[in-house]
């Protein structure tokens, strides 16, 4: 089974501090995504990276930085919390290809709190 | 841009009966690829059904289809059968074929299935 995991379903930080979100899937996908999820808002692409080292702005990554060292791991930095960065973060990946239905897979997700 | 409008930020529905979750987008290609996504309350969003712009049949999977309008530029959801684990928020997806890896996404549905 294909798989992304985050490294916590749920966090409580406060406001200024430096926080880091993991992302690790297992399935050699070159693209791996950053999302936030807020109610009435839908998914809103943070970053994006097609491969190590690579990274390019959503539409949404001011107060956001990533990094993606290897493949399979891709972290969202947020560089100083603050409370209207508290919601829901979603990491997702896909394989290369631009043809054929490439569809993303997603992690569980990691419920921040910031306060 | 491209574009992805889910009109119904909520629907219920009575255990076994159907219903339809509507999505129209926005495009000028003529080449693309449409999705729709399942998020059940705390667990992992997966793809419940995709569909090829190209290919005029409407893609089914067991008790999901869709009604893709090519013209008309819809791609709405039809659940038969409704089950208490259809409960869950739905989000329509676009992906362009020939530019970029990113999907958009709609805003999505909150379905309710009432026993």
């Amino acid at each position: 089974d294909v798989k992304v995991t985050q490294s916590s379903r749920y966090l409580v930080k406060r406001t200024g501090e430096k926080v880091f979100l993991e992302c690790v899937q297992d399935m050699d996908h070159e693209n791996m995504f950053w999302y936030r999820q807020d109610p009435g808002l839908g998914l809103r692409l943070i970053y994006f990276s097609y491969d190590v080292k690579m990274k390019e702005k959503g539409d949404i990554p001011e107060g956001y930085s990533v990094s993606r060292e290897k493949k399979e791991r891709f972290s969202l930095i947020l560089e100083s919390a603050s409370t209207n960065q508290t919601s829901m973060y979603l990491c997702a990946s896909s394989r290369r290809g631009l043809a054929g239905v490439v569809e993303q897979y997603f992690g569980p997700g990691t419920r921040l709190t910031v306060t | 841009a491209q574009t992805v409008t889910q009109s119904q930020p909520e629907m219920s529905v009575q255990e076994a009966e159907t219903v339809t979750l509507s999505c129209t987008y926005d495009t000028s290609e003529s080449d693309y690829y449409l999705f729709w996504y399942k998020q059940p309350p705390s667990r992992q969003m997966i793809l419940v059904i995709r569909q090829e712009a190209y290919k005029q049949q409407n893609a089914t999977e067991n008790r999901f289809s869709v009604n893709f309008q090519k013209a008309a530029k819809s791609f709405s959801l039809k659940i038969s059968d409704s089950q208490l684990g259809d409960a869950a928020m739905y989000f329509c997806a676009y992906r362009s074929a020939d530019r970029g890896y990113i999907p958009t996404f709609g805003r999505g549905t909150s379905l309710i299935v009432h026993p």
